[in-house]
Protein backbone atom coordinates (compact mmCIF):
# COMPACT_ATOMS: atom_id res chain seq x y z
CA UNK A 1 0.00 0.00 0.00
CA UNK A 2 1.11 3.66 -0.55
CA UNK A 3 2.50 5.25 3.13
CA UNK A 4 3.64 8.79 4.06
CA UNK A 5 5.32 8.57 7.50
CA UNK A 6 5.82 12.33 9.48
CA UNK A 7 6.46 12.81 13.49
CA UNK A 8 3.26 13.93 14.69
CA UNK A 9 4.95 16.10 17.34
CA UNK A 10 7.83 18.57 17.58
CA UNK A 11 8.60 21.57 19.81
CA UNK A 12 11.31 23.57 18.99
CA UNK A 13 12.53 27.14 20.64
CA UNK A 14 12.38 30.45 19.04
CA UNK A 15 15.17 31.44 17.04
CA UNK A 16 16.38 27.91 16.46
CA UNK A 17 16.73 25.46 13.24
CA UNK A 18 14.18 22.28 12.86
CA UNK A 19 14.32 19.61 10.41
CA UNK A 20 11.06 17.47 9.94
CA UNK A 21 11.54 14.40 8.04
CA UNK A 22 9.06 12.62 5.57
CA UNK A 23 9.53 9.26 4.38
CA UNK A 24 7.27 8.07 2.05
CA UNK A 25 6.25 4.71 -0.20
CA UNK A 26 3.95 5.33 -3.25
CA UNK A 27 2.95 4.11 -6.56
CA UNK A 28 5.32 6.17 -8.50
CA UNK A 29 6.41 9.60 -7.69
CA UNK A 30 5.74 12.91 -9.52
CA UNK A 31 6.25 15.32 -6.91
CA UNK A 32 6.32 16.18 -3.25
CA UNK A 33 4.58 18.82 -1.59
CA UNK A 34 4.76 20.76 1.60
CA UNK A 35 2.02 22.54 3.66
CA UNK A 36 1.55 24.63 6.67
CA UNK A 37 -1.66 24.56 8.10
CA UNK A 38 -2.73 27.00 10.89
CA UNK A 39 -5.83 25.77 13.19
CA UNK A 40 -9.05 26.74 11.37
CA UNK A 41 -7.17 27.71 8.02
CA UNK A 42 -6.39 26.17 4.32
CA UNK A 43 -3.16 24.45 4.41
CA UNK A 44 -0.70 27.09 2.57
CA UNK A 45 1.88 25.87 0.02
CA UNK A 46 5.72 25.96 1.48
CA UNK A 47 7.26 23.49 -1.25
CA UNK A 48 7.55 21.61 -4.43
CA UNK A 49 10.05 19.14 -5.34
CA UNK A 50 10.01 16.89 -8.23
CA UNK A 51 14.42 15.95 -8.59
CA UNK A 52 16.76 15.09 -6.13
CA UNK A 53 18.42 17.98 -3.92
CA UNK A 54 17.61 20.69 -1.85
CA UNK A 55 14.98 23.76 -2.19
CA UNK A 56 15.79 26.98 -0.52
CA UNK A 57 12.76 29.81 -0.17
CA UNK A 58 14.31 32.42 2.46
CA UNK A 59 13.94 30.81 6.05
CA UNK A 60 12.20 27.71 4.37
CA UNK A 61 14.37 24.55 2.54
CA UNK A 62 12.89 21.71 1.43
CA UNK A 63 15.31 18.32 0.62
CA UNK A 64 14.36 15.59 -1.04
CA UNK A 65 15.85 12.51 -1.73
CA UNK A 66 14.13 10.13 -4.70
CA UNK A 67 16.54 7.41 -4.52
CA UNK A 68 15.61 6.93 -0.30
CA UNK A 69 11.89 7.78 -0.45
CA UNK A 70 13.16 10.57 1.09
CA UNK A 71 12.15 14.17 2.55
CA UNK A 72 12.54 16.79 5.25
CA UNK A 73 11.70 20.21 5.47
CA UNK A 74 14.03 22.67 7.74
CA UNK A 75 12.78 25.76 9.09
CA UNK A 76 15.18 28.53 10.29
CA UNK A 77 15.24 31.16 12.57
CA UNK A 78 11.88 29.77 14.18
CA UNK A 79 9.59 32.60 14.60
CA UNK A 80 6.50 32.15 16.94
CA UNK A 81 4.18 32.09 13.74
CA UNK A 82 6.07 29.47 12.74
CA UNK A 83 3.79 27.17 15.00
CA UNK A 84 1.27 25.17 12.70
CA UNK A 85 0.99 22.09 11.36
CA UNK A 86 3.35 20.57 8.43
CA UNK A 87 1.68 18.38 5.98
CA UNK A 88 4.13 16.01 3.67
CA UNK A 89 2.12 15.28 0.54
CA UNK A 90 2.92 13.17 -2.51
CA UNK A 91 1.41 12.94 -6.32
CA UNK A 92 1.58 9.25 -7.17
CA UNK A 93 2.36 7.97 -10.64
CA UNK A 94 -1.73 8.33 -11.10
CA UNK A 95 -1.23 11.82 -10.34
CA UNK A 96 -3.27 10.95 -6.97
CA UNK A 97 -2.08 12.90 -3.86
CA UNK A 98 -1.13 11.01 -0.55
CA UNK A 99 -1.00 12.93 2.34
CA UNK A 100 0.63 12.64 5.62
CA UNK A 101 -0.56 12.89 8.92
CA UNK A 102 1.26 16.26 9.55
CA UNK A 103 3.57 17.20 11.96
CA UNK A 104 1.93 19.94 14.39
CA UNK A 105 5.45 22.08 15.63
CA UNK A 106 5.32 23.36 18.95
CA UNK A 107 7.52 26.87 19.56
CA UNK A 108 8.57 27.75 22.70
CA UNK A 109 10.10 31.43 23.33
CA UNK B 1 -5.98 5.73 11.13
CA UNK B 2 -9.43 7.92 9.76
CA UNK B 3 -9.20 7.99 5.50
CA UNK B 4 -10.89 10.12 3.42
CA UNK B 5 -12.34 8.97 0.27
CA UNK B 6 -12.81 10.94 -2.60
CA UNK B 7 -13.67 9.20 -6.18
CA UNK B 8 -13.12 9.72 -8.99
CA UNK B 9 -9.75 10.14 -9.61
CA UNK B 10 -10.09 11.24 -12.90
CA UNK B 11 -12.94 13.05 -15.15
CA UNK B 12 -12.97 14.07 -18.56
CA UNK B 13 -16.12 15.87 -19.57
CA UNK B 14 -17.74 17.65 -22.33
CA UNK B 15 -18.35 21.33 -22.23
CA UNK B 16 -21.41 22.26 -20.45
CA UNK B 17 -21.83 19.12 -18.64
CA UNK B 18 -21.94 18.82 -14.75
CA UNK B 19 -19.99 16.77 -13.23
CA UNK B 20 -19.99 15.50 -9.50
CA UNK B 21 -17.50 14.82 -6.97
CA UNK B 22 -17.93 12.62 -3.93
CA UNK B 23 -16.10 12.76 -0.42
CA UNK B 24 -16.37 10.25 1.84
CA UNK B 25 -15.06 9.21 5.68
CA UNK B 26 -14.88 5.64 5.72
CA UNK B 27 -14.00 5.18 9.15
CA UNK B 28 -15.34 8.17 11.17
CA UNK B 29 -17.92 10.73 11.16
CA UNK B 30 -17.41 14.46 9.60
CA UNK B 31 -19.44 16.80 10.77
CA UNK B 32 -17.79 19.17 9.05
CA UNK B 33 -15.38 18.71 5.26
CA UNK B 34 -13.67 21.41 3.16
CA UNK B 35 -13.09 21.45 -0.35
CA UNK B 36 -10.14 22.99 -1.94
CA UNK B 37 -9.30 23.55 -5.52
CA UNK B 38 -5.15 23.24 -6.05
CA UNK B 39 -4.22 26.02 -9.13
CA UNK B 40 -1.00 25.05 -11.40
CA UNK B 41 1.42 26.87 -8.90
CA UNK B 42 0.10 24.41 -6.17
CA UNK B 43 -1.54 26.58 -3.77
CA UNK B 44 -4.74 24.65 -2.68
CA UNK B 45 -7.50 27.51 -2.46
CA UNK B 46 -10.44 26.78 0.29
CA UNK B 47 -13.42 26.84 -1.93
CA UNK B 48 -16.26 26.25 0.99
CA UNK B 49 -17.29 24.63 3.90
CA UNK B 50 -19.41 21.96 3.74
CA UNK B 51 -21.30 21.22 7.14
CA UNK B 52 -23.72 18.50 7.37
CA UNK B 53 -27.36 19.16 7.40
CA UNK B 54 -26.65 23.20 6.56
CA UNK B 55 -25.99 24.86 3.34
CA UNK B 56 -22.03 25.12 3.03
CA UNK B 57 -20.32 27.94 3.48
CA UNK B 58 -18.58 29.90 0.75
CA UNK B 59 -15.60 31.42 0.35
CA UNK B 60 -15.48 34.81 -1.35
CA UNK B 61 -15.00 34.77 -5.31
CA UNK B 62 -16.69 31.13 -5.48
CA UNK B 63 -20.09 30.89 -7.25
CA UNK B 64 -22.64 28.57 -5.09
CA UNK B 65 -24.84 28.45 -8.13
CA UNK B 66 -21.50 26.56 -9.88
CA UNK B 67 -20.15 24.77 -7.24
CA UNK B 68 -23.29 22.58 -5.47
CA UNK B 69 -22.10 21.40 -2.33
CA UNK B 70 -24.02 18.65 -0.29
CA UNK B 71 -23.47 17.10 2.98
CA UNK B 72 -26.08 14.68 2.90
CA UNK B 73 -24.90 12.78 5.63
CA UNK B 74 -22.16 12.62 8.56
CA UNK B 75 -19.58 10.76 6.40
CA UNK B 76 -20.51 12.01 2.70
CA UNK B 77 -20.24 15.33 1.29
CA UNK B 78 -20.42 16.21 -2.38
CA UNK B 79 -19.27 18.53 -5.06
CA UNK B 80 -21.10 19.21 -8.49
CA UNK B 81 -19.80 21.30 -11.05
CA UNK B 82 -22.63 22.25 -13.15
CA UNK B 83 -22.08 23.03 -16.53
CA UNK B 84 -18.65 22.99 -16.49
CA UNK B 85 -16.46 25.13 -18.65
CA UNK B 86 -12.61 24.59 -19.48
CA UNK B 87 -11.82 26.96 -16.95
CA UNK B 88 -12.76 24.53 -14.55
CA UNK B 89 -9.94 22.30 -15.25
CA UNK B 90 -8.21 21.64 -11.92
CA UNK B 91 -7.49 19.77 -9.33
CA UNK B 92 -10.35 19.38 -6.65
CA UNK B 93 -9.54 18.12 -2.88
CA UNK B 94 -11.83 17.60 0.13
CA UNK B 95 -10.54 17.57 3.25
CA UNK B 96 -12.87 16.22 6.92
CA UNK B 97 -12.35 17.09 10.13
CA UNK B 98 -11.72 13.50 12.25
CA UNK B 99 -10.26 11.75 15.20
CA UNK B 100 -8.28 12.23 17.17
CA UNK B 101 -8.44 16.44 18.43
CA UNK B 102 -10.47 16.89 15.23
CA UNK B 103 -7.47 16.76 12.56
CA UNK B 104 -7.64 16.97 9.51
CA UNK B 105 -7.78 14.40 7.04
CA UNK B 106 -7.15 14.92 3.29
CA UNK B 107 -8.86 12.93 0.30
CA UNK B 108 -6.66 11.70 -2.92
CA UNK B 109 -7.91 14.17 -5.35
CA UNK B 110 -9.82 14.87 -8.39
CA UNK B 111 -8.27 16.07 -11.37
CA UNK B 112 -10.78 17.52 -14.00
CA UNK B 113 -10.40 17.92 -17.27
CA UNK B 114 -13.17 20.32 -19.21
CA UNK B 115 -13.22 19.76 -23.01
Amino acid sequence: GQNIDQPTEMTATEGAIVQINCTYQTSGFNGLFWYQQHAGEAPTFLSYNVLDGLEEKGRFSSFLSRSKGYSYLLLKELQMKDSASYLCAVRDSNYQLIWGAGTKLIIKP
Amino acid sequence: GAVVSQHPSWVICKSGTSVKIECRSLDFQATTMFWYRQFPKQSLMLMATSNEGSKATYEQGVEKDKFLINHASLTLSTLTVTSAHPEDSSFYICSARGPPNEKLFFGSGTQLSVL
